[in-house]
């Protein structure tokens, strides 16, 4: 079975400070990574990807994605926080190497950026 | 403007009175599903469509149908909603994909309580 831990319910920076989202994943095989974001009254909005290759993966926004395969993590970073990055945001994991097509969703962390 | 557009966006209703929530993209994507949002739980599948006519369970699909009579529309059906299925509703849509997998394109969400 797939599973996403978020082990943060809130992050909380100032703003122009870097920010981590922190993300660690298990599955049976080799997995596709995502973090989506979720404003307020909002559905999910799709952020980054990882699928192979390059284990740093941009996105919208001006975040960043790193894959760790051997901490198996997928920590969303960005250099300089700004007050509208105050959401919810969620990882999510899918096994490339099963046929199930759902995504697992961690708990979700907000994040908090202060002015 | 592609989009997942989902009704009703709020919904008080009665135990045990049949409801459907309706589900509509415009972007002709073969893959559909839904999603509960619960509070420290993130989103869970309840049932996903890999195209027309072929639907299959998710995680947790107890007290839910869905059909996909046609290719834009996923309507989720609670035949007799109880308490427990108070929740925010996630409708979302992606393209099939044959290499990689395409992010999915999430609706606003429905908030559902069931009385």
């Amino acid at each position: 079975a797939q599973s996403v831990a978020q082990p943060e319910d809130q992050v909380n920076v100032a703003e122009g400070n870097p920010l981590t989202v922190k993300c660690t994943y298990s599955v049976s095989g080799n997995p596709y990574l995502f973090w989506y974001v979720q404003y307020p009254n909002r559905g999910l909005q799709f952020l980054l990807k990882y699928i192979t290759g390059d284990n740093l993966v941009k996105g919208s926004y001006g975040f960043e994605a790193e894959f760790n395969k051997s901490q198996t993590s997928f920590h969303l970073k960005k250099p300089s926080a700004l007050v509208s990055d105050s959401a919810l945001y969620f990882c999510a994991v899918r096994d490339m190497d099963t046929g199930r097509r759902a995504l697992t969703f961690g708990s979700g962390t907000r994040l908090q950026v202060q002015p | 403007e592609a989009q997942v557009t989902q009704n009703p966006r709020y919904l008080i209703t009665v135990t045990g009175k049949k409801l459907t929530v309706t589900c509509s993209q415009n972007m002709n994507h073969e893959y559909m599903s839904w999603y509960r949002q619960d509070p420290g739980l993130g989103l869970r599948q309840i049932y996903y469509s890999m195209n027309v006519e072929v639907t299959d369970k998710g995680d947790v699909p107890e007290g839910y149908k869905v059909s996909r009579k046609e290719k834009r529309n996923f309507p989720l059906i609670l035949e007799s909603p109880s308490p427990n299925q108070t929740s925010l509703y996630f409708c979302a849509s992606s393209l099939s994909g044959t290499g990689g997998f395409p992010e999915a394109f999430f609706g606003q969400g429905t908030r559902l309580t069931v009385v």
